[in-house]
C-alpha cells in the first residue's frame, strides 16, 4: 500500500497517561502535516514539517504535544499527560511541494482514534 | 488566521436530484481549495481541488466554482446517487500552508 498509514488506529488510555502516534507519508512526500478532528468538525491543523523542519505550530498544540520528523520520512506525535479534552482523531496527511510551487495535494492517513478516561 | 464557513450544514436530496454546498474564505491570500469527501470513519478523500486562477473545474458528475471576489467557492453534485452520501468538507489553503477546513456537510441522498 503506497498510502499514508498510520499507528495505532485505536487507543485507549487512562488520563495523565502519555501517548505516542506514528505516520508513515508518501513516500516521496517531503511535507507532512498532523491535523485534529472531533466529531462532527472538520479537521483543524496542529502542526507541519517540510522535510525534518517544523515550519509551523497551530495555538491549539500545547506544550503537552510534540511532533517530530527526524530523518524526513515517518513522524510521531506525543501528548504528554492526557487530558479527556485530548480525545479525537489524529489524521496525518502527506504532500509534495515544489521549491517555487504552490502547496501540493494533501493526502490523508485513516487516523488514530484517541479515548482518554 | 484563515476562516472557512460552510453552508449547510445538512442535506438531504432525492437521488438524481442535484446537491450544492457553499464555502467562504476569509483570507484574500488563499489560493487553493480542495474538496473532500469522509464516509464514516474512514479518512478525507479528495474529490476535486481548484486554484485562484481558474473560476471553475469540472470532474464528471463533480463541479466546482470559485468567486475570488466575493471570496466564496461551491461544490456542485448533478445526477446524485445514494453512494455521494457522506460528509463533505472545503478548505481552504493561503500560499504553501496548512488547510483551514469549514465544519462539514452531511449529505444524504434518499433513494
Amino acid at each position: 500500500d503506497t498510502g499514508v498509514s498510520q499507528d495505532p488506529r485505536h487507543k485507549i488510555t487512562k488520563r495523565g497517561q502519555n501517548v505516542t502516534f506514528r505516520c508513515d507519508p508518501i513516500s516521496e512526500h517531503n511535507r507532512l502535516y498532523w491535523y485534529r478532528q472531533t466529531l462532527g468538525q472538520g479537521p483543524e491543523f496542529l502542526t507541519y514539517f517540510q522535510n525534518e523542519a517544523q515550519l509551523e505550530k497551530s495555538r491549539l498544540l500545547s506544550d503537552r504535544f510534540s511532533a517530530e520528523r527526524p530523518k524526513g520520512s515517518f513522524s510521531t506525535l506525543e501528548i504528554q499527560r492526557t487530558e479527556q479534552g485530548d480525545s479525537a482523531m489524529y489524521l496525518c496527511a502527506s504532500s509534495l511541494v515544489a521549491l517555487a510551487g504552490p502547496g501540493g495535494t494533501q493526502y490523508f492517513g485513516p487516523g488514530t482514534r484517541l479515548l482518554v478516561l | 488566521g484563515e476562516n472557512v464557513e460552510q453552508h449547510p450544514s445538512t442535506l438531504s436530496v432525492q437521488e438524481g436530484d442535484s446537491a450544492v454546498i457553499k464555502c467562504t474564505y476569509s483570507d484574500s491570500a488563499s489560493n487553493y481549495f480542495p474538496w473532500y469527501k469522509q464516509e464514516l470513519g474512514k479518512r478525507p478523500q479528495l474529490i476535486i481541488d481548484i486554484r485562484s486562477n481558474v473560476g471553475e473545474k469540472k470532474d464528471q458528475r463533480i463541479a466546482v466554482t470559485l468567486n475570488k471576489t466575493a471570496k466564496h467557492f461551491s461544490l456542485h453534485i448533478t445526477e446524485t446517487q445514494p453512494e455521494d452520501s457522506a460528509v463533505y468538507f472545503c478548505a481552504a489553503m493561503a500560499g504553501r500552508r496548512a488547510l483551514t477546513f469549514g465544519s462539514g456537510t452531511r449529505l444524504q441522498v434518499q433513494p
